[in-house]
């Protein structure tokens, strides 16, 4: 069965640089989120999307933003980077209603230097 | 969302059954209980939900008091492969449900 998508696996990039991640969710999912882990740390939740509107918001930096495209796939725009954004940054997707557990990717390893 | 609380840490010898246990003594009965894990920096993975009754899929069974305040999540067959961080956690019925992952429960399956 498909899975939720993310790309790139592996990010590197250095203090102040700008990065974008991205997910795709499973198809027929119609809700997005991401969860920001942080090295020994459970993953915490950062926003949501249903829909390509806002949904939900967490502990999102205001550094970062998010969105979610007509297709459904999502990108999360980080800008002004610092090293504490070294994280394993985690997508997940589900579809609304019916008690539809959601559905993680693999995630986007982001190493800040 | 109500609390849960899990044990930090929990050993089981391969083959034998794993059972975790979750405390959400406040959870609302319109709380279902979810079951996830996560493999080494791998995403966290679904593994089960229930509101009340018992519910059994292919990776694991789910128990729930009648009185809705404790579960017990039991792997039956415990493989090394289920070595993992595995978390409880009480979330609302209706609408898009984000996950606030708590401390969670480390097992280690071992040899």
């Amino acid at each position: 069965a498909a899975g939720v998508i993310q790309s790139p696996r592996h990010l590197i990039k250095e203090k102040r640089e700008t990065a974008t991640l991205k997910c795709y969710p499973i198809p027929r999912h119609d809700t997005v989120y991401w969860y920001q882990q942080g090295p020994g740390q459970d993953p915490q939740f950062l926003i949501s999307f249903y829909e390509k509107m806002q949904s939900d918001k967490g502990s999102i930096p205001d550094r970062f933003s998010a969105q979610q495209f007509s297709d459904y796939h999502s990108e999360l725009n980080m800008s002004s980077l610092e090293l504490g954004d070294s994280a394993l940054y985690f997508c997940a997707s589900s579809l609304r209603g019916n008690n539809s557990p959601l559905h993680f990717g693999n995630g986007t390893r982001l190493t800040v230097t | 969302d109500a609390k849960t609380t899990q044990p930090t840490s929990m050993d089981c010898a391969e083959g034998r059954a794993a059972n975790l246990p979750c405390n959400h003594s406040t959870i609302s009965g319109n709380e279902y209980v979810y079951w996830y894990r996560q493999i080494h920096s791998q995403g966290p993975q679904y593994i089960i939900h229930g509101l009340k009754n018992n519910e059994t899929n292919e990776m694991a069974s789910l128990i729930i008091t009648e009185d809705r305040k404790s579960s017990t999540l039991i792997l039956p067959h415990a493989t090394l492969r289920d070595t993992a961080v595995y978390y409880c956690i009480a979330l609302l019925i209706q609408g898009a449900q984000k996950l606030v992952f708590g401390q969670g429960t480390r097992l280690t399956i071992n040899p």
